[in-house]
């Protein structure tokens, strides 16, 4: 079936460094992909998505791009801040169904 | 815009005893979903509705688990009777005209069993 296997966490990282959390999907044809973030004691928040091959989708600096050869959506961002402090979750959509990651815990130091 | 809106936000209970948990969704979506987040992992879906019929509830414990959606607007999911492992945060969320539209999140109902 489908599913989706996130970077184990957590991360922890200084402020302004570079950040990667790898993402890749299992499933037949082509799924929608998403980044959805979660803040402390909030709800999930959608952060980016691409519907296609090669889309990229972008949002407060972050980016990832649909890879379909290699089955993966990495979230990037250049310089992260403290405030980017949550837990990430990648996550496809088939069959009119989301599909989670296991979620990515970053922790960003000042 | 007011957002999706779940209550409790907490919930202590012991094994065998039954909870119920409430969502109201973004005024106007169709769509409702709730979902099981069990500490580690990512949300999985229990039910979805579509105004107020059952779209897919193909991993909803249907012998423990029941929901409703009243009137295609707000909905409630109960646990009857509860065990150790439905320990988890109970997510709504809703979308505008179906599942292909972006699903908004609301804040999650904690439950422990105890």
């Amino acid at each position: 079936g489908d599913s989706v296997t996130q970077m184990e966490g957590p991360v922890t990282l200084s402020e302004e460094a570079f950040l990667t959390i790898n993402c890749t999907y299992t499933a037949t044809g082509y799924p929608s992909l998403f980044w959805y973030v979660q803040y402390p004691g909030e709800g999930l928040q959608l952060l980016l998505k691409a519907t296609k091959a090669d889309d990229k989708g972008s949002n407060k600096g972050f980016e990832a791009t649909y890879r379909k050869e290699t089955t993966s959506f990495h979230l990037e961002k250049g310089s992260v801040q403290v405030s980017d402090s949550a837990v990430y979750f990648c996550a496809l959509r088939r069959a009119q169904k989301l599909v989670f990651g296991q979620g990515t815990r970053l922790t960003i130091n000042p | 815009e007011a957002g999706v809106a779940q209550s409790p936000r907490y919930k202590i209970i012991e094994k065998r005893q039954s909870v119920a948990f409430w969502c109201n969704p973004i005024s106007g979506h169709a769509t409702l979903y709730w979902y099981q987040q069990i500490l580690g992992q990512g949300p999985k879906l229990l039910i979805q509705f579509q105004n107020n019929g059952v779209v897919d509830d193909s991993q909803l414990p249907k012998d423990r688990f029941s929901a409703e959606r009243l009137k295609g607007v707000d909905s409630t999911l109960k646990i009857q009777p509860a065990k150790l492992e439905d320990s988890a945060v109970y997510l709504c969320a809703s979308s505008q005209n179906g599942p292909g539209e972006t699903q908004y999140f609301g804040p999650g109902t904690r439950l422990l069993v105890l």
